[in-house]
């Protein structure tokens, strides 16, 4: 089945600074590629997504690429601020036919952003 | 509009014991999926629900179980609690409607804690 890994489980930056959290995925089927974010004591908020047949998305300071080829994603962030602290997930799923695929998640990325 | 709401958030039980959680998914969503997150295993897909049926099913034993209604709600039930089901569980809703990708928007999660 499918198997999202993702890097750093830890990253802290200095508020201005960029961040960028790297996924990879194993089933090369998969299609769909979102990035939740969740803050302590809610559940996970949709914050980009991207689809297989797009390599990049951007909406305002946050950005997603895909490389098909490769089988990774990657989230960026530029000018960070401190209420962009918190964990990232990146996950991945295939849907096919009418049947919409589960979500695999990575571990997460718990970010740190310094005042 | 209203996102999706879990009740209880909160639940301590006792081991032996069973447990039914509620979700209301986004008006007009007719996808219902669960998952469980706990900081070993992180997220982790269980089911997922479309029009009363079950449609995707993750690897967990059949002691987790659950249901949808005719109006998109879904509960889910975990009989025998062990310690190990100790954790956030997660309702998220999607259109469900029959296209190639769906995003999944989650609630804040019941936080489930197995004595």
């Amino acid at each position: 089945g499918e198997n999202v890994e993702q890097h750093p489980s830890t990253l802290s930056v200095q508020e201005g600074d960029s961040a960028v959290i790297k996924c990879t995925y194993s089933d090369s089927a998969s299609n769909y590629f979102p990035w939740y974010k969740q803050e302590l004591g809610k559940g996970p908020q949709l914050i980009i997504d991207i689809r297989s047949n797009v390599g990049e998305k951007k909406d305002q300071r946050i950005a997603v690429t895909l490389n098909k080829t490769a089988k990774h994603f990657s989230l960026h962030i530029t000018e960070t601020q401190p209420e962009d602290s918190a964990v990232y997930f990146c996950a991945a799923s295939m849907n096919y036919g009418g049947s919409q695929g589960n979500l695999i998640f990575g571990k997460g990325t718990k970010l740190s952003v310094k005042p | 509009k209203a996102g999706v709401t879990q009740t209880p958030r909160y639940l301590i039980k006792t081991r032996g014991q069973q447990v039914t959680l509620s979700c209301s998914p986004i008006s007009g969503h007719r996808s219902v999926s669960w998952y469980q997150q706990t900081p070993g295993q992180g997220l982790q897909f269980l089911f997922e629900y479309f029009s009363e049926t079950q449609r995707n099913k993750g690897n967990f034993p059949g002691r987790f179980s659950g249901r949808q209604f005719s109006n998109s709600r879904s509960e889910m039930n975990v009989s025998t609690l062990e310690l190990g089901d100790s954790a956030l569980y997660l309702c998220a809703s999607s259109l469900g409607v029959i296209r190639v990708e769906e995003t999944q928007y989650f609630g804040p999660g019941t936080r489930l804690l197995v004595l």
